[in-house]
């Protein structure tokens, strides 16, 4: 079975400022994806950054990075330069060689002016 | 492309009543995913499609809910007898399965109350 945890249902960061979700997951596979999605009030689910886990190096998309820590289970993401347009509801999700996704209970992020 | 197209976008009706929510997944994609959104739960999968065969519905909750995808290009969620309880926003997704690259694209949701 596949889980997604996500520890902080809120958070809050000043804009400029660099903010970090986390997220643990638990598989048996070996070869698995993970993903970070948005949902901003608008409420579509966008994805934001794509992690393959047979790489190493950690994936980055403009503002937005991941730490990827295999051996922990680990998958955080990093928003540096925090704007208004990135509150949101942020979602780590998993897929795995049955091509379910499986989703944590989300983060929901306010960037303050 | 249009991305995955769901309609209605919002349903209202009444307890024991049926409801059917549509999408139309990208042209192309050959898995299609439902899910169900809400404040307790989270996302929870419903069930998934792939090739247009259903794979997994273990998601489903009862079997007051059912789904089907006659073609590549269509899929239905139907609920009958609605409850208050199924209030949520329901996600059709739809992904291109190759390997285990399975970035999902997703509809706008509908958002279903059962008063």
């Amino acid at each position: 079975a596949q889980t997604v945890t996500q520890s902080q249902p809120e958070m809050s960061v000043q804009e400029a400022e660099t903010v970090t979700l986390s997220c643990t997951y638990d598989t048996s596979e070996n070869n698995y994806y993970l993903f970070w999605y948005k949902q901003p009030p608008s409420r579509q689910m966008i994805l934001v950054i794509r992690q393959e886990a047979y790489k190493q190096q950690n994936a980055t998309e403009n503002r937005f990075s991941v730490n990827f820590q295999k051996a922990a289970k680990s998958f955080s993401l990093k928003i540096s330069d925090s704007q208004l347009g990135d509150t949101a509801m942020y979602f780590c999700a998993l897929g795995g060689s049955n091509y379910k996704l499986t989703f944590g209970k989300g983060t929901l992020l306010t960037v303050n002016p | 492309d249009a991305g995955v197209i769901q309609s209605p976008r919002h349903e209202v009706t009444e307890m024991g009543q049926e409801v059917t929510l549509r999408c139309k997944p990208i042209s192309g994609h050959n898995s299609l995913f439902w899910y169900r959104q809400t404040m307790m739960r989270g996302l929870e999968l419903l069930i998934y499609f792939n090739n247009n065969v259903p794979i997994d519905d273990s998601g489903m909750p009862e079997d007051r809910f059912s789904a089907k995808m006659p073609n590549a290009s269509f899929s239905t969620l139907k609920i009958q007898p609605s409850e208050p309880r199924d209030s949520a926003v329901y996600f059709c997704a739809s992904s291109l399965s190759g390997g285990r690259n399975t970035e999902a694209f997703f509809g706008q949701g509908t958002r279903l109350t059962v008063v």
